[in-house]
């Protein structure tokens, strides 16, 4: 099962950004994102679908459609610029947890 | 709180065997529905998923490398061991422990870094 996300997405401060996770299938799939920092581990910052864990700022939110997954940072700031990886745990599939390959958003 | 960290040799020689060990805190791994899982990360690149090990002994393993990985646990020492034969140069980037939750992965150990080169 393959994720795909832009490996890129870039934003000016005060804006919104929008990183899409496409998949087969998808909108029958719980899906997790996670926020990396360079030199940290991923952080969950939104868990089934569009679940926001203690912490982490309502100006990040997660949505889902039939065909993709999207994740939306909004009042972007420079604190966001980070990795931001989909994940999906596929029981049907050989490869049982699937990870995106990651979108960088960069903070113009 | 539940924490968890990662620990092992640095540098490996291709063709040896690789442990890791996941020291946690904050939980049991003997209670019900426990888990742990493995990812690694090579430089530069996303996250893999390598395995699980919960509290009942059921494991599953990434299929690429289920033939060289093992994932074992000591319940009484509150740790979870990675055993991957064989190394590569491919088989180089950070390796993490992290908590299983339903089916997501919280929270992540600080990384542990492994570098396969003779």
């Amino acid at each position: 099962y393959v994720l795909t996300q832009p490996p890129s997405v870039s934003v000016a401060p005060g804006q919104t950004a929008t990183i899409t996770c496409g998949g087969r299938n998808i909108g029958s799939k719980t899906v997790h994102w996670y926020q990396q920092r360079p030199d940290h581990a991923p952080v969950v910052v939104v868990h089934d679908d569009n679940v926001r864990p203690s912490g982490i700022p309502e100006r990040i939110s997660g949505s889902k459609s039939g065909s993709a997954a999207t994740l939306s940072v909004s009042r972007v700031e420079a604190g966001d610029e980070a990795d931001y990886y989909c994940q999906v745990w596929d029981s049907t599939s050989e490869h049982v947890v699937v990870f995106g390959g990651g979108t960088r958003l960069t903070v113009l | 709180q539940i924490t968890l960290k990662e620990s092992g040799p640095t540098l490996v020689k291709p063709t040896q065997t690789l442990t890791l060990t996941c020291t946690f805190a904050g939980f049991s791994l003997s209670s019900y529905g426990v888990g742990v899982t493995w990812v690694r990360q090579p430089p530069g690149k996303a996250p893999e998923w390598l395995g699980f090990i919960y509290w009942n002994e059921e494991k599953a393993y990434s299929p690429s490398l289920k033939n060289r990985l093992t994932i074992t646990k000591d319940t009484s020492k509150n740790l979870v061991v990675l055993t991957l034969t064989n190394l590569e140069a491919v088989d180089t980037g950070t390796y993490y422990c992290a908590y299983i939750v339903s089916d997501y992965f919280a929270p992540w150990g600080q990384g542990t870094q492994v570098i396969v080169s003779s």
